[in-house]
């Protein structure tokens, strides 16, 4: 169990490229969380996957930003067209479907300039 | 919304000292309530996590107090050390979600 690992870890892209970070959750965790994290702010909920299916979506995850869980093992979160409000922190995490507690990965920090 | 508040923002502890850091929440049907430690360049790390049927919960130098009525938990650092240096956050999920909402943190400095 190597824990949860995020690729890369440090992102910069020039405005309106499109930017894909992967996630790859600890191996018998179905579910699989996206988070973003600005400065001096706690984690937002962007989605969640049940194995390959995701079951929620929040309202901050805009038409630009994509994910996928294929086969429910590792994830991919895309952004398109960034923009400079998209520079945070983007945390994975998985969990197993019983358990609430979540083990987070180190996350990618993707600055937009 | 916000739907739990955490202060203080920052705190300075003296080695051996206790920390404490308070959060408040408005959804009564959140039913679990964990803590979060996260060093600079880190991911979040579970620290301590409680359930509304109990008052209290210790684990080694950490406690959770849990007040329901007051819809308040609040996370105490016995021995404070240098070590523990880093950004607390608290959060609320409620069941069938396994969505957290967090807290906005809390900057601990222990000074040796």
């Amino acid at each position: 169990d190597t824990g949860v690992s995020q690729d890369p870890r440090h992102k910069i892209t020039k405005r309106g490229q499109n930017v894909t970070f992967r996630c790859d959750p600890i191996s018998e965790h179905n579910r699989l969380y996206w988070y973003r994290q600005t400065l001096g702010q706690g984690p937002e909920f962007l989605t969640y996957f049940q194995n390959e299916a995701q079951l929620e979506k929040s309202r901050l995850l805009s038409d630009r930003f994509s994910a996928e869980r294929p086969k429910g093992s590792f994830s991919t979160l895309e952004i398109q067209r960034t923009e400079q409000g998209d520079s945070a922190m983007y945390l994975c995490a998985s969990s197993l479907e019983a358990a609430y507690g979540y083990t987070f990965g180190s996350g990618t920090r993707l600055t937009v300039v | 919304q916000q739907q739990v508040k955490q202060s203080p923002q920052s705190l300075i502890v003296q080695k051996g000292g206790i920390s404490i850091i308070n959060c408040a929440y408005e959804n009564t049907a959140f039913d679990y309530f964990p803590w979060y430690q996260q060093f600079p360049g880190k991911g979040p790390a579970l620290l301590i996590a409680i359930r509304p049927d109990v008052s209290e919960k210790k684990e080694g130098r950490f406690t959770i107090s849990f007040n329901k009525s007051a819809k308040q938990f609040s996370l105490h650092i016995m021995d404070s050390q240098p070590g523990d240096s880093a950004t607390y956050f608290c959060a609320a999920s409620k069941e069938g979600t396994y969505k957290y909402i967090f807290g906005t943190g809390t900057r601990l400095k222990v000074l040796a």
